[in-house]
């Protein structure tokens, strides 16, 4: 089984719309991280968090918002989707040893 | 502020061929960098890495980087192309003594042709 998983793979949803990305992980770290990713302008962190009850914003977190359930959980929304939030959106961990860990991904279309 | 720079977006070679694949870094600090490979809809995986000690360091896949600091720079090497390796390939340098994040560069997708 992954350690990172993501949920839905794939979504598409109409402008004006509540969505919400959800980000499980069975490796124990503290550290969990929100991107999206579009051409040509690489991974850019949304939001990300230290443990449960810290959690911060990244570089562009405008029109994001985010929920640190548990250790293992770290959710993902987008309370009114608007369509330049049309992007591939991966969830990741941290380990002690700084590597992050990433998810499938989550390709989220906003008509 | 750290960055990170990728240079060229596109990258073709044949099989067999030298890759190398560019990448400079801006830090005020020691960095801690890495490369990532993203192969079509599938997330990224870390290829190497390197925080301290041997500047050469060697990945997965018989990928190399060497980080030279002089330079600024931590270009990815691999002697001869495989087909298999066609894939989107991220440098990223950790902000380490701050958030921990990962700063990406742009990207360079890798063509192998036979």
């Amino acid at each position: 089984d992954a350690d990172v998983t993501q949920t839905p793979r794939n979504r598409i949803t109409k402008t004006g719309k509540r969505i919400m990305l959800e980000c499980s992980q069975t490796k124990g770290h503290d550290r969990m991280y929100w991107y999206r990713q579009d051409p040509g302008l690489g991974l850019r962190l949304i939001y990300y968090s230290f443990d449960v009850k810290d959690i911060n914003k990244g570089e562009i977190s405008d029109g994001y918002s985010v929920s640190r359930q548990a250790q293992a959980k770290f959710s993902l929304s987008l309370e009114s989707a608007i369509p330049n939030q049309t992007a591939l959106y991966f969830c990741a961990t941290r380990d002690p040893r700084g590597e992050q860990f990433f998810g499938p991904g989550t390709r989220l279309t906003v008509l | 502020a750290q960055s990170v720079t990728q240079l060229g977006s596109h990258v073709s070679v044949s099989e067999g061929a030298l890759v190398l694949l560019r990448c400079n870094y801006s830090s005020s600090v020691p960095p801690y960098l890495f490369w990532y490979v993203q192969y079509p809809n599938q997330g990224l995986q870390l290829l190497l890495k390197y925080t301290t000690g041997a500047t050469l360091v060697k990945g997965i896949n018989g990928f190399e980087a060497e980080f030279k600091k002089s330079e600024t720079s931590f270009h990815l090497t691999k002697p001869s192309a495989h087909m298999s390796d066609a894939a989107e390939y991220f440098c990223a340098v950790s902000d380490r003594y701050g958030t921990d994040k990962l700063i990406f560069g742009t990207g360079t997708r890798l063509q192998v042709f036979p």
